[in-house]
Protein backbone atom coordinates (compact mmCIF):
# COMPACT_ATOMS: atom_id res chain seq x y z
CA UNK A 1 0.00 0.00 0.00
CA UNK A 2 0.84 3.63 -0.32
CA UNK A 3 2.92 4.87 2.85
CA UNK A 4 5.22 7.78 2.84
CA UNK A 5 7.03 8.88 5.80
CA UNK A 6 8.92 11.70 7.35
CA UNK A 7 12.15 11.60 9.06
CA UNK A 8 14.11 15.03 10.57
CA UNK A 9 16.48 16.02 13.63
CA UNK A 10 13.39 17.05 15.50
CA UNK A 11 15.44 20.05 17.13
CA UNK A 12 17.29 22.52 15.69
CA UNK A 13 19.32 25.53 16.03
CA UNK A 14 18.41 28.96 14.44
CA UNK A 15 20.85 29.98 11.87
CA UNK A 16 21.20 26.17 11.06
CA UNK A 17 20.36 24.50 7.86
CA UNK A 18 17.38 21.63 8.33
CA UNK A 19 17.34 18.59 6.47
CA UNK A 20 14.49 16.61 6.02
CA UNK A 21 13.80 13.28 4.42
CA UNK A 22 10.32 11.54 3.20
CA UNK A 23 11.02 7.96 2.35
CA UNK A 24 7.74 6.14 0.07
CA UNK A 25 6.63 3.22 -0.41
CA UNK A 26 3.61 1.60 -2.95
CA UNK A 27 4.76 3.54 -5.51
CA UNK A 28 7.68 4.83 -7.67
CA UNK A 29 8.64 8.54 -7.52
CA UNK A 30 9.52 8.35 -11.44
CA UNK A 31 5.36 8.60 -11.37
CA UNK A 32 4.45 10.65 -8.69
CA UNK A 33 4.91 14.08 -7.52
CA UNK A 34 6.02 14.53 -3.92
CA UNK A 35 5.70 17.92 -2.16
CA UNK A 36 6.12 19.14 1.87
CA UNK A 37 3.87 20.86 3.50
CA UNK A 38 4.17 22.40 7.32
CA UNK A 39 1.72 23.58 9.70
CA UNK A 40 2.80 25.62 12.58
CA UNK A 41 1.62 24.79 15.93
CA UNK A 42 -1.83 25.80 15.88
CA UNK A 43 -2.00 27.48 12.22
CA UNK A 44 -2.88 26.31 8.80
CA UNK A 45 -0.89 24.24 6.28
CA UNK A 46 1.70 26.06 3.75
CA UNK A 47 2.91 24.25 0.78
CA UNK A 48 6.59 24.61 -0.03
CA UNK A 49 7.92 22.81 -2.28
CA UNK A 50 7.50 20.08 -4.96
CA UNK A 51 9.46 17.40 -7.11
CA UNK A 52 7.52 15.88 -9.61
CA UNK A 53 7.88 12.85 -11.57
CA UNK A 54 10.25 13.66 -14.22
CA UNK A 55 12.25 15.56 -11.83
CA UNK A 56 11.89 19.45 -12.22
CA UNK A 57 11.08 21.26 -9.15
CA UNK A 58 8.68 24.08 -7.77
CA UNK A 59 9.09 26.19 -4.43
CA UNK A 60 7.20 28.59 -3.12
CA UNK A 61 8.00 31.91 -3.58
CA UNK A 62 8.17 33.18 -0.31
CA UNK A 63 10.47 30.72 0.71
CA UNK A 64 12.69 30.03 -2.68
CA UNK A 65 15.50 31.16 -1.62
CA UNK A 66 16.48 29.16 1.23
CA UNK A 67 14.90 25.83 -0.27
CA UNK A 68 16.22 22.63 -1.91
CA UNK A 69 14.33 19.81 -2.77
CA UNK A 70 15.73 16.59 -4.34
CA UNK A 71 15.42 13.33 -4.79
CA UNK A 72 16.85 9.52 -4.92
CA UNK A 73 15.15 7.11 -6.78
CA UNK A 74 17.27 4.25 -5.77
CA UNK A 75 16.13 4.70 -2.26
CA UNK A 76 12.58 5.68 -2.63
CA UNK A 77 13.14 9.17 -0.82
CA UNK A 78 12.73 12.85 -1.22
CA UNK A 79 14.69 15.13 0.49
CA UNK A 80 14.35 18.45 1.67
CA UNK A 81 17.05 21.06 2.72
CA UNK A 82 16.16 24.45 4.18
CA UNK A 83 18.59 27.21 5.37
CA UNK A 84 18.86 29.98 7.63
CA UNK A 85 16.10 28.71 10.18
CA UNK A 86 14.08 31.00 12.26
CA UNK A 87 11.81 30.19 15.42
CA UNK A 88 8.60 30.59 13.03
CA UNK A 89 10.04 27.94 10.94
CA UNK A 90 9.26 25.89 13.65
CA UNK A 91 6.09 23.47 12.70
CA UNK A 92 5.21 19.60 11.86
CA UNK A 93 6.57 19.19 8.22
CA UNK A 94 4.33 16.79 5.49
CA UNK A 95 5.37 15.02 2.57
CA UNK A 96 2.73 14.24 0.48
CA UNK A 97 1.63 12.91 -2.67
CA UNK A 98 0.41 14.00 -5.80
CA UNK A 99 -0.74 12.15 -9.60
CA UNK A 100 1.09 14.72 -11.97
CA UNK A 101 -0.19 18.49 -10.86
CA UNK A 102 -2.76 17.41 -9.19
CA UNK A 103 -4.56 17.67 -5.37
CA UNK A 104 -2.65 15.09 -2.58
CA UNK A 105 -3.66 12.24 -2.19
CA UNK A 106 -1.66 10.50 0.52
CA UNK A 107 0.13 12.04 3.57
CA UNK A 108 2.55 11.06 5.65
CA UNK A 109 2.43 11.06 9.27
CA UNK A 110 4.59 14.17 9.61
CA UNK A 111 7.55 15.23 11.92
CA UNK A 112 7.98 17.75 13.83
CA UNK A 113 10.98 20.55 13.79
CA UNK A 114 11.19 23.18 16.53
CA UNK A 115 13.87 25.53 16.09
CA UNK A 116 15.23 26.56 19.26
CA UNK A 117 18.73 27.14 20.93
CA UNK B 1 1.14 33.50 -7.07
CA UNK B 2 -2.78 32.66 -6.32
CA UNK B 3 -4.25 33.66 -3.08
CA UNK B 4 -7.32 31.86 -1.37
CA UNK B 5 -9.08 33.59 1.02
CA UNK B 6 -10.89 31.28 2.96
CA UNK B 7 -14.12 32.04 5.52
CA UNK B 8 -15.33 32.01 7.93
CA UNK B 9 -11.78 31.32 10.52
CA UNK B 10 -14.78 29.31 12.87
CA UNK B 11 -17.86 27.92 13.02
CA UNK B 12 -20.24 26.66 15.50
CA UNK B 13 -23.09 24.35 14.47
CA UNK B 14 -25.18 21.63 16.42
CA UNK B 15 -25.31 18.14 15.49
CA UNK B 16 -27.89 18.11 12.32
CA UNK B 17 -27.14 21.23 11.20
CA UNK B 18 -25.72 22.40 7.59
CA UNK B 19 -22.74 23.96 7.47
CA UNK B 20 -21.10 25.94 4.86
CA UNK B 21 -17.34 27.21 4.16
CA UNK B 22 -16.32 29.23 1.14
CA UNK B 23 -12.91 30.09 -0.71
CA UNK B 24 -12.21 32.48 -2.81
CA UNK B 25 -9.27 32.57 -5.29
CA UNK B 26 -7.07 35.78 -6.22
CA UNK B 27 -7.72 34.28 -9.98
CA UNK B 28 -9.58 31.98 -12.30
CA UNK B 29 -8.28 28.70 -10.85
CA UNK B 30 -10.88 26.28 -13.36
CA UNK B 31 -12.02 24.55 -10.59
CA UNK B 32 -8.86 22.98 -9.36
CA UNK B 33 -10.31 22.64 -5.89
CA UNK B 34 -10.27 20.27 -3.18
CA UNK B 35 -10.75 19.83 0.38
CA UNK B 36 -9.46 18.52 3.06
CA UNK B 37 -10.52 17.20 7.22
CA UNK B 38 -8.20 17.42 9.72
CA UNK B 39 -8.04 16.38 13.12
CA UNK B 40 -5.81 17.34 15.93
CA UNK B 41 -2.43 15.36 15.05
CA UNK B 42 -3.33 13.93 11.79
CA UNK B 43 -2.24 14.92 8.45
CA UNK B 44 -5.39 15.84 6.30
CA UNK B 45 -7.36 13.90 4.39
CA UNK B 46 -8.89 14.66 1.12
CA UNK B 47 -12.93 14.46 1.07
CA UNK B 48 -13.36 16.39 -2.45
CA UNK B 49 -11.18 17.22 -5.59
CA UNK B 50 -12.53 19.31 -8.78
CA UNK B 51 -14.56 21.32 -6.72
CA UNK B 52 -17.44 18.70 -6.13
CA UNK B 53 -16.44 15.01 -7.25
CA UNK B 54 -15.98 13.09 -3.92
CA UNK B 55 -13.11 11.29 -3.13
CA UNK B 56 -13.39 7.42 -2.60
CA UNK B 57 -15.06 6.98 1.25
CA UNK B 58 -16.07 10.25 1.39
CA UNK B 59 -19.86 10.26 3.18
CA UNK B 60 -22.33 12.03 0.76
CA UNK B 61 -23.25 14.71 3.35
CA UNK B 62 -20.56 16.57 2.13
CA UNK B 63 -20.51 19.09 -1.21
CA UNK B 64 -18.65 21.56 -2.85
CA UNK B 65 -19.62 23.53 -5.59
CA UNK B 66 -18.01 26.61 -7.44
CA UNK B 67 -16.37 28.00 -10.49
CA UNK B 68 -14.16 30.77 -11.49
CA UNK B 69 -12.50 32.64 -8.47
CA UNK B 70 -15.21 31.32 -5.69
CA UNK B 71 -15.85 27.99 -4.59
CA UNK B 72 -17.77 26.55 -1.33
CA UNK B 73 -17.91 23.32 0.67
CA UNK B 74 -20.90 22.22 2.49
CA UNK B 75 -21.33 19.68 5.06
CA UNK B 76 -25.45 18.70 5.67
CA UNK B 77 -26.79 16.75 8.72
CA UNK B 78 -23.32 17.55 10.71
CA UNK B 79 -22.37 14.29 12.26
CA UNK B 80 -19.87 14.44 16.01
CA UNK B 81 -16.78 12.55 13.82
CA UNK B 82 -17.25 15.93 11.33
CA UNK B 83 -15.74 18.24 14.30
CA UNK B 84 -12.34 19.25 12.84
CA UNK B 85 -10.48 21.97 11.13
CA UNK B 86 -11.08 21.99 7.08
CA UNK B 87 -8.74 23.68 4.36
CA UNK B 88 -9.25 24.28 0.81
CA UNK B 89 -6.55 23.75 -1.58
CA UNK B 90 -6.19 24.95 -5.22
CA UNK B 91 -3.87 23.17 -7.47
CA UNK B 92 -4.54 25.15 -10.40
CA UNK B 93 -1.33 26.88 -10.30
CA UNK B 94 0.90 24.91 -7.66
CA UNK B 95 -0.19 25.13 -4.90
CA UNK B 96 -2.34 27.57 -1.98
CA UNK B 97 -4.20 26.37 1.42
CA UNK B 98 -6.99 28.48 2.32
CA UNK B 99 -5.83 29.51 5.87
CA UNK B 100 -8.81 27.11 7.48
CA UNK B 101 -11.99 26.72 9.37
CA UNK B 102 -12.57 25.34 12.67
CA UNK B 103 -15.54 23.50 13.15
CA UNK B 104 -16.62 23.21 16.61
CA UNK B 105 -20.07 22.03 18.17
CA UNK B 106 -22.62 24.42 19.52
Amino acid sequence: QVQLKESGPGLVQPSRTLSLTCTVSGFSLTSYGVSWVRQPPGKGLEWIAAIWSGGSTDYNSALKSRLSISRDTSKSQVLLKMNSLQTEDTAMYFCARSYGYNFFDYWGQGVMVTVSS
Amino acid sequence: DIQMTQSPPSLSASLGDKVTITCQASQNINKYIAWYQQKPGKAPRQLIRYTSTLVSGTPSRFSGSGSGRDYSFSISNVESEDIASYYCLQYDNLYTFGAGTKLELK
